[in-house]
């Protein structure tokens, strides 16, 4: 069976800082991998996806994630995050059911 | 276009009852995922339900039931309810019948707590 692992759950950082949060998936075969996002008192939302293509893809509100297979990896990246970006992200991997991450609760501080 | 609705927003049971929750899909979305949230955890899936069958199932007893109805709406119904199925449960749409590339949008999920 497919597993995520996302580290560091909890990431605190100011204003304008840059932020990565790392994804790690295992499974041998064709994977469509995800990013998703809970704001406080929200439902998850889909932040950007990966199915082919450019490994370089892009998302909302400015983040991006890069998807290198030889490390099983999908990291999600913003350059400059905001107060407004401060809420839980979750790595996903979809084999025909999705597969997530325990995820990153992020505090940005103003 | 309504997004994915689900229902009730919060329920309080005790040990040992039944549970149904409900979920409507996204418009033009016939397949439903289930989820089930622990506290600090990210979503697991439950089961998968397209033309009204369970297509995929994820590790949980058979005390986790559901059903899918000619209008694509979806209930998840627990049994014998365990302290432990305390979480939120939330519901997922999609277009197709459970392709890897299918988008899953969710809603806003049920909180259960089990007293």
């Amino acid at each position: 069976a497919q597993s995520v692992s996302q580290h560091n759950h909890h990431v605190i950082l100011s204003e304008a800082a840059s932020l990565e949060l790392g994804c790690n998936y295992s499974y041998g075969g064709t994977v469509n991998l995800f990013w998703y996002v809970q704001y406080p008192g929200q439902h998850l939302q889909l932040l950007l996806k990966y199915f082919s293509g450019d490994p370089l893809v892009k998302g909302i509100k400015g983040f991006e994630a890069e998807f290198i297979k030889s490390k099983f990896s999908f990291n999600l990246r913003k350059p400059s995050v905001q107060w407004s970006d401060t809420a839980e992200y979750f790595c996903a991997v979809n084999t025909g059911r999705l597969a997530f991450g325990k995820g990153n609760q992020v505090v940005v501080i103003p | 276009d309504a997004g994915v609705t689900q229902s009730p927003t919060h329920l309080i049971k005790t040990r040992g009852q039944q549970v149904t929750l409900r979920c409507s899909p996204k418009s033009g979305h016939d397949t439903v995922s289930w989820y089930q949230q622990a506290l600090g955890q990210g979503p697991q899936f439950i089961f998968q339900y397209y033309e009204e069958e369970e297509r995929q199932r994820g590790n949980f007893p058979d005390r986790f039931s559901g059903h899918q109805f000619p209008n694509y709406s979806s209930e998840l119904n627990v049994n014998a309810l365990l302290l432990g199925d305390s979480a939120l449960y939330l519901c997922a749409s999609s277009p197709g019948t459970g392709f890897s590339t299918d988008t899953q949008y969710f809603g806003p999920g049920t909180r259960l707590t089990v007293l």
